[in-house]
């Protein structure tokens, strides 16, 4: 079983539009999060969500919504999508004293 | 989180030691030091992470100074798969947000 899994793995759709990407992990963490990896291939946080807390990067714009329905899932929301949201984003989950695991990434592109 | 700072490539020739530094001068004495690597294309992979005692696993080990100002990560025996780039992090816990720097792109070579 894939611990932290994404999907779609590929997304391809046009400005403006709004779409999401689902993540779920089957590892008990208490926390997840969002990254973002764009064309420079910098890793930078978007979201941190733990027992309803949620810590935003504020650098996000307010475009993109992270969803939690229950523990083991973090959904990314991304509205009136814009050609600068295209890049890989990552979602990833932590429990304890261990590291992080990540998923696969999404592969997004906006035309 | 105390900023790190890594070479931003290095070579290892294949069955090779690998030794990938990390600065991290201002960590305060409550963070952890904690390596990823991520394999072109794939989600980043945690390698280890340690306080003040140098650490081992299966992957890779890790090496603190005593002043814990530097750090060393060591793969014993470089292979092909090895190539990646590789992340030193400095984080209270594995509950914070982790932030990525540049890190080091690791070639290994037959």
């Amino acid at each position: 079983d894939t611990a932290v899994s994404q999907t779609p793995k590929y997304l391809v759709t046009q400005m403006g539009n709004d779409k999401s990407i689902k993540c779920e992990q089957n590892l008990g963490h208490d926390t997840m999060y969002w990254y973002k990896q764009d064309s420079k291939k910098f890793l930078k946080i978007m979201f941190s969500y733990n027992n309803k807390e949620l810590i935003i990067n504020e650098t996000v714009p307010n475009r993109f919504s992270p969803k939690s329905p229950d523990k083991a899932h973090l959904n990314l929301h991304i509205n009136s999508l814009e050609l600068g949201d295209s890049a890989v984003y990552f979602c990833a989950s932590s429990g304890g004293a261990g590291g992080y695991t990540f998923g696969s990434g999404t592969r997004l592109t906006v035309v | 989180d105390a900023k790190t700072t890594q070479p931003p490539s290095m070579d290892c020739a294949e069955g090779r030691a690998a030794n990938l530094p990390c600065n991290h001068s201002t960590i305060s004495g409550n963070e952890y030091v904690y390596w990823y690597r991520q394999i072109h294309s794939q989600g980043p992979q945690y390698i280890i992470h340690g306080l003040k005692n140098n650490e081992t696993n299966e992957m890779a080990s890790l090496i603190i100074t005593e002043d814990r100002k530097s750090s060393t990560l060591i793969l014993p025996h470089a292979t092909l798969r090895d190539t990646a780039v590789y992340y030193c992090i400095a984080a209270f816990n594995a509950g914070n947000m982790l932030t990525f720097g540049g890190g080091t792109r690791l070639m290994v070579k037959p």
